[in-house]
């Protein structure tokens, strides 16, 4: 148990639909962070939240994509217009724990298939 | 730019001999290094890590990993694999070039170990 979850854990959506993400953090962390990993790839940075500041957006980060922290608690990643380049696995993550302050924690992870 | 190298797609191993995958870095200032492992349509689950100290680091499940500065290198090691460490390897840096300390993710390696 890696004190984080994500629901849903699977999203299939036509082209052109919105669709959202959420993490829940188990217990309260600060330092949340969201990354997108494409098939035979490692994870890419997206966001980072301290609280419920968004306080770094990758380019990766287009204007279609829009993610909030609203309570400093849980935190939702949204894709307006989903393109078939959308398809990856959505992950989010905790800093700080028992390694450590400098080590991440990942939740399960939102797998999204765009037809 | 800070990078992670991870220069074998797939490392193949007979269960119970020695395993090692490789993983190179290039960082500005000393490094924070990283291993995670990754389970079929699962997320990330962290291995190990390197902050400073003892070049030789031990982790989880057996694993360890030798920080060499000269050759800016932090390879994975295990002196008896078993089957069940069959999976999907990522070596990651921290990125401090933004202030908020995400990481940076090398494409991964696929371990299979046979009986």
């Amino acid at each position: 148990d890696t004190g984080v979850s994500q629901d849903p854990r699977h999203k299939i959506t036509k082209r052109g639909q919105n669709v959202t993400f959420r993490c829940d953090p188990i217990s309260e962390h600060n330092r949340l962070y969201w990354y997108r990993q494409t098939l035979g790839q490692g994870p890419e940075f997206l966001t980072y939240f301290q609280n419920e500041a968004q306080l770094e957006k990758s380019r990766l980060l287009s204007d279609r994509f829009s993610a909030e922290r609203p309570k400093g608690s849980f935190s939702t990643l949204e894709i307006q217009r989903t393109e078939q380049g959308d398809s990856a696995m959505y992950l989010c993550a905790l800093r700080g724990g028992t390694e450590g302050t400098d080590t991440q924690y990942f939740g399960p992870g939102t797998r999204l298939t765009v037809l | 730019a800070q990078s992670v190298a991870q220069p074998e797609d797939q490392v193949n191993v007979a269960e119970g001999n020695p395993l090692t995958v490789k993983c190179t870095y290039s960082v500005s200032g000393n490094p924070y290094l990283f291993w995670y492992v990754q389970y079929p349509n699962r997320g990330l689950q962290f291995l190990l890590k390197y902050i400073t100290g003892d070049n030789l680091v031990k982790g989880s499940y057996g694993f360890e990993a030798e920080f060499n500065k000269s050759q800016t290198s932090f390879h994975l090691k295990k002196p008896s694999a078993l089957v069940s460490d069959s999976a999907l390897y990522f070596c990651a840096v921290r990125d401090r070039s933004g202030g908020y300390n995400k990481l940076i993710f090398g494409a991964g390696t696929r371990l299979a170990v046979h009986p």
